[in-house]
C-alpha cells in the first residue's frame, strides 16, 4: 500500500521558537495533502488542505500565520509551527492523497504523526 | 450537534469477546463510511470502509451502514489483545470532500 512519512516522528522545542515537520509520499504523487491536529484522547481535526503549487486552505480557527504550509512539491508538504507555546503541543498527522486512486476512501493515507512538545 | 458522534469509551472486553462500535451522524450527504484503527502515538490506518447503506465483512471485522438511522456500526468477532487500540469511525460525502471523524473509542481487550 501507499506511504506517507513525517519527519520528525518526535520533537521537544522551546517557547517561542519555531518547528517544521516534513510530510512525504514516499510511491505516489500527491497534489493534495492534508494536516490534521489531535488533542489526547480527542479526534483528528482538521487545519488545513495544501494543494502543490498554491496556497493552504486553512478551516475555520486555525491561523495561517501562525502554522504555515507549503508544499512546493508532488511528494512534500511542510508545516511550520511558528512562535511555539505550549498550547501548541499536540499531535500532528498529515494525510496525503493518491490522485491515482480518486474517488475512494483509499485514496487519502495518512502518516505516523509527529508529537510536538513545547516547553 | 457535532455532525459525527462517537462513544469516546474506554471499553473493555474480555479475549475472545464480540465487540460492537457505533457512531451516529447528521449530515445525509455522507456516502462513504470507514473505519480508522489508531494504535497509541500511532497515525490511523484505514480497516473497513462502506460506500452507502449495507454490510461488509473483510475476516473477523463487519462494517453495516444504515442510511435511514444514520447509525454505522463496526463488529470485531473473537477479539483479540493485538485488536486493543482507539477506533475512529469517519464519513465524507463526495470524493472530494473532507472526511469528518468521529471522536475515537478506546478499546482494551483483556487477556
Amino acid at each position: 500500500g501507499a506511504v506517507v512519512s513525517q519527519h520528525p516522528s518526535w520533537v521537544i522545542c522551546k517557547s517561542g521558537t519555531s518547528v517544521k515537520i516534513e510530510c512525504r509520499s514516499l510511491d505516489f504523487q500527491a497534489t493534495t495533502m492534508f494536516w490534521y491536529r489531535q488533542f489526547p484522547k480527542q479526534s483528528l481535526m482538521l487545519m488545513a488542505t495544501s494543494n502543490e503549487g498554491s496556497k493552504a486552505t486553512y478551516e475555520q480557527g486555525v491561523e495561517k500565520d501562525k502554522f504555515l504550509i507549503n508544499h512546493a512539491s508532488l511528494t512534500l508538504s511542510t508545516l511550520t509551527v511558528t512562535s511555539a507555546h505550549p498550547e501548541d503541543s499536540s499531535f500532528y498527522i498529515c494525510s496525503a492523497r493518491d490522485q491515482s486512486a480518486a474517488g475512494g476512501p483509499y485514496e487519502q493515507y495518512f502518516g505516523p504523526g509527529t508529537r510536538l512538545t513545547v516547553t | 450537534q457535532k455532525e459525527v458522534e462517537q462513544d469516546p469509551g474506554p471499553l473493555s472486553v474480555p479475549e475472545g469477546a464480540i465487540v460492537s462500535l457505533n457512531c451516529t451522524y447528521s449530515n445525509s450527504a455522507f456516502q462513504y463510511f470507514m473505519w480508522y484503527r489508531q494504535y497509541s502515538r500511532k497515525g490511523p490506518e484505514l480497516l473497513m470502509y462502506t460506500y452507502s447503506s449495507g454490510n461488509k465483512e473483510d475476516g473477523r471485522f463487519t462494517a453495516q451502514v444504515d442510511k435511514s438511522s444514520k447509525y454505522i456500526s463496526l463488529f470485531i468477532r473473537d477479539s483479540q489483545p493485538s485488536d486493543s487500540a482507539t477506533y475512529l469511525c469517519a464519513m465524507r460525502g463526495s470524493s472530494a470532500s473532507k472526511i469528518i471523524f468521529g471522536s475515537g473509542t478506546r478499546l482494551s481487550i483483556r487477556p
